[in-house]
């Protein structure tokens, strides 16, 4: 069965370092998502990327994050310089389109800023 | 923007029993609402789903209810096992953009054997 894959499973970095967090969303898939998980709250939505570009955003999403398709296959969440509060799992999803509703996660990224 | 609260945050049952999580969600726009279930150190994954011209949908020992009027919606395990033992999400979105989903808080249910 396909899936979201991701990586790295855990990253531990310095406050004010670069991070890149990487997914491959599944091959026929259109959509893509990233989402943030801090520990033991809810699962919050980051961004939304189609066609090259983002469609859309939330208030999270500020110019400390950017995402880029850079090739065909790999979707990635860059966080420019990272804060505490950063600290969190990172979801990658990805859906066929839009409006058919179901997401595919992949397992996460667990990213810990020192 | 859309609010998701859902309750109960612990729910433990025996094996066997049903188990029902509720959820309530503020924006009448909103008309796509799914249930994920996140097992320890994985992502959610879709279990069912529910959209607003339904009022119930079933799926085995699965079932979702959907009351526009109240704005609130319920999931609901029959015949639990162990292995349902979980974090279950509720979430609400407008399915002309599924993909931006607010979520619940999540319930965390165990099944007691």
């Amino acid at each position: 069965e396909p899936e979201v894959t991701q990586t790295p499973s855990h990253q531990v970095t310095q406050m004010g370092q670069e991070v890149i967090l990487r997914c491959v969303p599944i091959s026929n898939h259109l959509y893509f998502y990233w989402y943030r998980q801090i520990l033991g709250q809810k699962v919050e939505f980051l961004v939304s990327f189609y066609n090259n570009e983002i469609s859309e955003k939330s208030e999270i999403f500020d110019d400390q994050f950017s995402v880029e398709r850079p090739d065909g296959s790999n979707f990635t969440l860059k966080i420019r310089s990272t804060k505490l509060e950063d600290s969190a799992m990172y979801f990658c999803a990805s859906s066929r389109a839009a409006n058919t509703g179901e997401l595919f996660f992949g397992e996460g990224s667990r990213l810990t800023v020192l | 923007g859309e609010n998701v609260e859902q309750h109960p945050s612990t729910l433990s049952v025996q094996e066997g029993d049903s188990a029902v999580i509720k959820c309530t969600y503020s924006d009448s726009a909103s008309n796509y609402f799914p249930w994920y279930k996140q097992e320890l150190g994985k992502g959610p994954q879709l279990i069912i789903d529910i959209r607003s011209n339904v009022g119930e949908k079933k799926d085995q020992r699965i079932a979702v209810t959907l009351n526009k009027t109240a704005k609130h919606f319920s999931l609901h395990i029959t015949e639990t096992q162990p292995e349902d033992s979980a974090v279950y999400f509720c979430a609400a979105s407008k399915d002309t953009n599924a993909g931006k989903s607010t979520f619940g808080d999540g319930t965390t249910l165990t099944v007691k054997p």
